[in-house]
């Protein structure tokens, strides 16, 4: 069964400090590796969206790495900000002659206190 | 200003009613989808379309409805045979269904069975 895993569930961080989120993915083969970041009672909007051939992208603080061998992703915040406070979801799109499937993680629900 | 806007924000259902969710996009996207967000879980599809007039079930069709009559409109219906339909509900499009493009989700729909 094509599944997605991220860790930790939640996290909590002093403001400035650097973190780290993981996802784990069986989805297999895969086209793309999405992050998205999610505020509270609002949509997702789109932080990274890597290929399988890529192994690292970067949107401003947000660096996302991927390891297709061992079907790992991770989420590297910098020196966070309060508004980075949300949950961040990992995305796997599977290699299908359909739709533009997303199979979703649960998310990892940051906080970033003063 | 181009996005997709999803209406009412916060909808309350009595026991036995059908309710319509709004999807509008002015993105002149090809594709639209809806998804279901509950606690502690992924995303998971309800129908999707690819263009107009055309809908496919996604993973948890039963209790759902849709129509696509225009390219901008992508409405959801939940009726009475949806058990469980308290959730956070969330439209997303992309400019067509094919893999590696871009999703664009809107600000969601909370409903809530009273």
């Amino acid at each position: 069964k094509n599944q997605v895993e991220q860790s930790p569930q939640s996290l909590i961080i002093l403001e400035g400090k650097n973190c780290t989120l993981q996802c784990n993915y069986t989805v297999s083969p895969f086209s793309n590796l999405r992050w998205y970041k999610q505020d509270t009672g609002r949509g997702p909007v789109s932080l990274t969206i890597m290929t399988f051939s890529e192994n690292t992208k970067s949107n401003g603080r947000y660096t996302a790495t991927l390891d297709a061998d061992t079907k790992q992703s991770s989420l590297h915040i910098t020196a966070s900000q309060l508004s980075d406070s949300a949950s961040y979801i990992c995305v796997v799109s599977p290699f299908s002659g359909g739709y533009n499937k997303l199979i979703f993680g649960a998310g990892t629900r940051l906080a970033v206190h003063p | 200003d181009g996005g997709i806007t999803q209406s009412p924000k916060y909808l309350f259902r009595k026991e036995g009613q059908n309710v319509t969710l709004s999807c509008e996009q002015n993105l002149n996207h090809d594709a639209m989808y809806w998804y279901r967000q509950d606690p502690g879980q992924g995303l998971r599809l309800i129908y999707y379309s690819q263009i107009v007039n055309d809908f496919q079930k996604g993973d948890i069709a039963e209790g759902y409805s849709v129509s696509r009559e225009k390219k901008e409109s992508f409405p959801l219906t939940v009726t009475s045979a949806q058990k469980n339909p308290t959730a956070f509900y969330l439209c997303a499009s992309s400019i067509h269904t094919s893999m590696n493009t871009e999703a664009f989700f809107g600000q969601g729909t909370r409903l809530t069975v009273v």
